[in-house]
């Protein structure tokens, strides 16, 4: 089956700056990735998600690209502020009737004012 | 606010009871999923329900088992409790077919004593 790791685990950035968190997928049938943000108590919201026949991807301050090859993907954020601090979670999809989410095993990310 | 809801929010459970989790799903959506969230860890898919059938089924062994009603609403029920079933449980709802849109509810967190 698919598996999907992720990360840093943890990633501390001062508010302002960048953040990247970079997920590697195994099965090359994946077809779809997205990335979900959950904060403490809450359910995961969707930000941004990409399909395998596109690289990139953008959404104001949020960006992911995808490298099909080396079956990698990574979530970018700029000008990071306080209350994009969080746990996110990327996801991969292999194409098939279940089409369930393989997650990976999530980056907190902390952004110090 | 999402469609998806879930009861109870939080219950606790003594080792090798049985436990019934709802979920009702959003407007329109047909194909509802459940994964398990351990703490500190990705949600890991258990099954999926699609026409009130499961069509695809996680690493989870056969005490835990679902139903999904005409009205797309379903259940998670886990026999014979044990203390690693402690985690929260998401549905996530969607509509088959459909490559994206997995929309998730706050969960139900189980803690088995």
């Amino acid at each position: 089956g698919e598996n999907v790791e992720q990360h840093p685990s943890t990633l501390s950035v001062q508010e302002g700056d960048s953040a990247v968190i970079k997920c590697t997928y195994s099965d090359s049938a994946s077809n779809y990735f997205p990335w979900y943000k959950q904060e403490l108590g809450k359910r995961p919201q969707l930000i941004i998600d990409i399909r395998s026949n596109v690289g990139e991807k953008k959404d104001q301050r949020i960006a992911v690209t995808l490298n099909k090859t080396a079956k990698h993907f990574s979530l970018h954020i700029t000008e990071t502020q306080p209350e994009d601090s969080a746990v996110y979670f990327c996801a991969a999809r292999i194409s098939g009737s279940a089409r369930q989410l393989t997650f990976g095993s999530g980056t907190q990310l902390t952004v110090l004012p | 606010e999402t469609g998806v809801t879930q009861s109870p929010t939080h219950l606790i459970k003594t080792r090798g009871q049985q436990v019934t989790l709802r979920c009702s799903s959003q407007s329109g959506h047909n194909t509802v999923s459940w994964y398990q969230q351990a703490l500190g860890q990705g949600p890991q898919f258990i099954f999926q329900y699609y026409r009130e059938e499961e069509n695809g089924r996680g690493n989870f062994p056969p005490r835990f088992s679902g139903l999904q009603f005409p009205n797309y609403s379903s259940e998670l029920n886990v026999n014979a409790l044990e203390l690693d079933d402690s985690a929260l449980y998401l549905c996530a709802s969607r509509i088959f077919g459909q490559n994206y849109g997995y929309t998730f509810g706050s969960g139900t967190r189980l803690t088995v004593v």
